[in-house]
C-alpha cells in the first residue's frame, strides 16, 4: 500500500462548481497536512497548511482533515478556470528530519 | 520575485554534456532540497541539505552531483545523463529540516531538463 494515495484524475468540472479533492494515507503518525497547487510547467505553490483533525478555511478554499479515517480533503467553492491545475497533498509527522510525503497529485480542469 | 529562484528554467543537453542547475532561496531557510518530477509520477526526493551539510542522498545515480556552498545556494551538477533523466527538477527550502512541527516546504519554479 502506498503511503499517500490520490486519484490522479483528470477531474473536469463546470465553472462555479464545488470541487472536492481527496487524499488517503496509511501512516497514523502524520499530523501536519498541506495542499499545493501546481500550474502546468511551474513549481508547486503552498495553498493550505493544517494541523491535526478539523477544518480550515481560506477564501474559496477549505481544507478538512479526518485523522480517524486517515483522509484529507480540499474543497474549492465557486471554482474558476484559473483553478485548473494539479493539486498535490503533502503530510508530515512533525518529527524533525523526517521527510514530507507527497501524493501524486490530481489534475483539475474547470471548464468555462 | 519568488522566495526560491531556479536557473535555468529550461535546459536541453546531450548525453555527453556537463551542465549545472542553480537554486537560490531568499527566505532565510536552513534546509534545501532537490526533487525530481516526471510525468504521471509523484515527486521524488533526491537530496537534502541542512545548514549546507548533506543529510540525505536518496540512492541517486552518481551522474547527479549536488553542491551546497551555503544555506542560500544549491547546485545540481549534471554529467553523462540519460534520456530517462528528462524531467522537471525542483529545488525547495524550509526553515527546519523535514517535517518538523510547523515546518512547510517552499518550491522554486523548476528547471525543465531534456536530455537528447
Amino acid at each position: 500500500q502506498k503511503e499517500v494515495e490520490q486519484d490522479p484524475g483528470p477531474l473536469s468540472v463546470p465553472e462555479g462548481a464545488i470541487v472536492s479533492l481527496n487524499c488517503t494515507y496509511s501512516n497514523s503518525a502524520f499530523q501536519y497536512f498541506m495542499w499545493y497547487r501546481q500550474y502546468s510547467r511551474k513549481g508547486p505553490e503552498l495553498l493550505m497548511y493544517t494541523y491535526s483533525s478539523g477544518n480550515k478555511e481560506d477564501g474559496r478554499f477549505t481544507a478538512q482533515v479526518d485523522k480517524s479515517s486517515k483522509y484529507i480533503s480540499l474543497f474549492i467553492r465557486d471554482s474558476q478556470p484559473s483553478d485548473s491545475a494539479t493539486y498535490l497533498c503533502a503530510m508530515s509527522s512533525g518529527n524533525y528530519g523526517q521527510n514530507f510525503v507527497f501524493g501524486p497529485g490530481t489534475r483539475l480542469s474547470v471548464l468555462p | 520575485e519568488t522566495g526560491v529562484t531556479q536557473t535555468p528554467r529550461h535546459l536541453v543537453m546531450g548525453m555527453t554534456n556537463k551542465k549545472s542547475l542553480k537554486c537560490e532561496q531568499h527566505l532565510g531557510h536552513n534546509a534545501m532540497y532537490w526533487y525530481k518530477q516526471s510525468a504521471k509520477k509523484p515527486l521524488e526526493l533526491m537530496f537534502v541539505y541542512n545548514f549546507k551539510e548533506q543529510t540525505e542522498n536518496n540512492s541517486v545515480p552518481s551522474r547527479f552531483s549536488p553542491e551546497c556552498p551555503n544555506s542560500s545556494h544549491l547546485f545540481l551538477h549534471l554529467h553523462t545523463l540519460q534520456p530517462e533523466d528528462s524531467a522537471l527538477y525542483l529545488c525547495a527550502s524550509s526553515q527546519l529540516l523535514g517535517g518538523a512541527a510547523g515546518n512547510t516546504i517552499y518550491f522554486g519554479e523548476g528547471s525543465w531538463l531534456t536530455v537528447v
